[in-house]
């Protein structure tokens, strides 16, 4: 079965302060996504990658970078967290079709 | 750009009752069309797709057909239970050129026994 895993699942950062978002699958997929849910605006993505060692910047990438070192991981970096970076994150993998999503890591920045 | 629509941001129904969740798309190229489930806690899980215009998805009694011309995909279910309550999020996926997915806001719908 199609297996997207996320960590930490939970956090809670200084703003100012740098936080990584960590996602591994193992669905030998070679699509993969960052999204951002909050109340109100549902899945809203952030970076995504179609192959290792390259990103593209979604609908909304200032203050977020992303980092794909293997096809079967993918990272979500912010560089100096702020207030409103404080949300739901979800990592996403497809080949061609539907989406698989992660547990979703839950950040707080205070 | 790309963006999707969903009318109903809270939906209440009583078991048994027809549910229809409203989704309309706009998009500059021909994009295959999805629901997602998300239950508390976790991550969206695919629910069905549909990839061309008049195409039936269906999965778990929901149904929705891709409409072209009205630039819709309603989703659907006829009797509704307790355990259906989850969000709902409608979705437009990626089509020649274009490796993005597109999401409404999601419908939140809440089955009362």
């Amino acid at each position: 079965e199609a297996a997207v895993t996320q960590s930490p699942r939970s956090k809670v950062a200084v703003t100012g302060g740098k936080v990584t978002l960590s996602c591994h699958q193992t669905n030998n997929h070679d699509y993969m996504y960052w999204y951002r849910q909050d109340t109100g605006h549902g899945l809203r993505l952030i970076h995504y990658s179609y192959v290792a060692d390259s990103t593209e910047k979604g609908d909304i990438p200032d203050g977020y970078k992303a980092s794909r070192p293997s096809q079967e991981n993918f990272s979500l970096i912010l560089e100096l967290a702020s207030l409103s970076q404080t949300a739901v994150y979800f990592c996403a993998s497809s080949a061609v079709g539907e989406q698989y999503f992660g547990p979703g890591t839950r950040l707080t920045v205070l | 750009g790309d963006s999707v629509t969903q009318t109903e941001g809270q939906v209440a129904l009583s078991e048994e009752d027809f549910l229809t969740i409203h989704c309309n798309y706009s998009a500059s190229g021909y994009p295959a069309l999805f629901w997602y489930v998300q239950y508390p806690g976790e991550g969206p899980q695919f629910l069905f797709r549909a990839s061309r215009d008049k195409e039936k998805g269906s999965s778990r009694g929901f149904e929705a057909t891709y409409n072209k011309e009205t630039t819709s995909f309603h989703l659907q279910k006829a009797s509704v239970q307790e355990s259906d309550s989850a969000v709902y999020y409608c979705a437009l996926g990626p089509y020649t050129g274009n490796y993005k997915y597109v999401f409404g806001a999601g419908t939140r719908l809440k089955v009362i026994a």
